[in-house]
C-alpha cells in the first residue's frame, strides 16, 4: 500500500502558483520524497525528490516538513500543459504508486 | 543520453492469447528495470522488476511473466490473456545506484493492452 495520502483532485488558475500537499506521517528517517506526474496516456514523469531539505529544479520546488510527515509541490506559474495526476511517493527501495492528484489547470 | 522504448504501443488481443511486450533501454548499463501496469482509474502497481540478467523479481502473482534475456532488455509475456489483464502497461529503469544515493526510476511512454 503506498504511505502517501493526496487529495483526489484540485484546480490552479493559468500562470497562479499550484501547490500540491502530500502526508506521508509513517515515513521513515531513510525514506526519500518522490513526485512524478502523469499526463494523461503518457508514462509518468520524474519531477524532484527530497530526504529532508527543500529542492529546487527546473520543474518545480519541494517543501517538507521539519519532522518530515508532510511535503508541498509548488509548481510556480502554473500552464495548461501541468494538467496530469501529480504522484507523491515515499521511496524505501521500490516505487509504490497510490492514486495520486489530479490537477485541473483554469484558463 | 539515455532513452527508453516500449513496443508496440497499443495491442488488441482475445481471450486466451498469448502476449508478448517488448522495453529496451539505450545509453545506459546494468540499469534495473521494471514492469507496471495501471488499469482503468487506478494507480500504478509494479508487476516484476530485474536488477540483472536472467534476474527477475515478482511482486503480484498473476498470469504473467517476465524475462530479462539481454543487460538492456526487459520482456513482459503471458500464454494465456484474460480480460482483467486489460491495462496501460509501463516500463522502467533505474540507474541503480549503491550507497545513500537513491535510485530515480524513468519510464518508458506505455503500452496500451485491451483484452477482447
Amino acid at each position: 500500500d503506498a504511505k502517501t495520502t493526496q487529495p483526489p483532485s484540485m484546480d490552479c488558475a493559468e500562470g497562479r502558483a499550484a501547490n500540491l500537499p502530500c502526508n506521508h506521517s509513517t515515513i521513515s528517517g531513510n525514506e526519500y520524497v518522490y513526485w512524478y506526474r502523469q499526463i494523461h496516456s503518457q508514462g509518468p514523469q520524474y519531477i524532484i525528490h527530497g530526504l529532508k531539505n527543500n529542492e529546487t529544479n527546473e520543474m518545480a520546488s519541494l517543501i517538507i516538513t521539519e519532522d518530515r510527515k508532510s511535503s508541498t509541490l509548488i509548481l510556480p506559474h502554473a500552464t495548461l500543459r501541468d494538467t496530469a495526476v501529480y504522484y507523491c511517493i515515499a521511496l524505501d527501495d521500490k516505487i509504490i504508486f497510490g492514486k495520486g492528484t489530479r490537477l485541473h489547470i483554469l484558463p | 543520453s539515455q532513452t527508453i522504448h516500449q513496443w508496440p504501443a497499443t495491442l488488441v488481443q482475445p481471450v486466451g492469447s498469448p502476449l508478448s511486450l517488448e522495453c529496451t533501454v539505450e545509453g545506459t548499463s546494468n540499469p534495473n528495470l521494471y514492469w507496471y501496469r495501471q488499469a482503468a482509474g487506478r494507480g500504478l502497481q509494479l508487476l516484476f522488476y530485474s536488477v540483472g540478467i536472467g534476474q527477475i523479481s515478482s511482486e503480484v502473482p498473476q498470469n504473467l511473466s517476465a524475462s530479462r534475456p539481454q543487460d538492456r532488455q526487459f520482456i513482459l509475456s503471458s500464454k494465456k490473456l484474460l480480460l482483467s489483464d486489460s491495462g496501460f502497461y509501463l516500463c522502467a529503469w533505474s540507474p541503480g545506484l549503491a550507497g545513500d544515493e537513491t535510485d530515480t526510476q524513468y519510464f518508458g511512454p506505455g503500452t496500451r493492452l485491451t483484452v477482447l
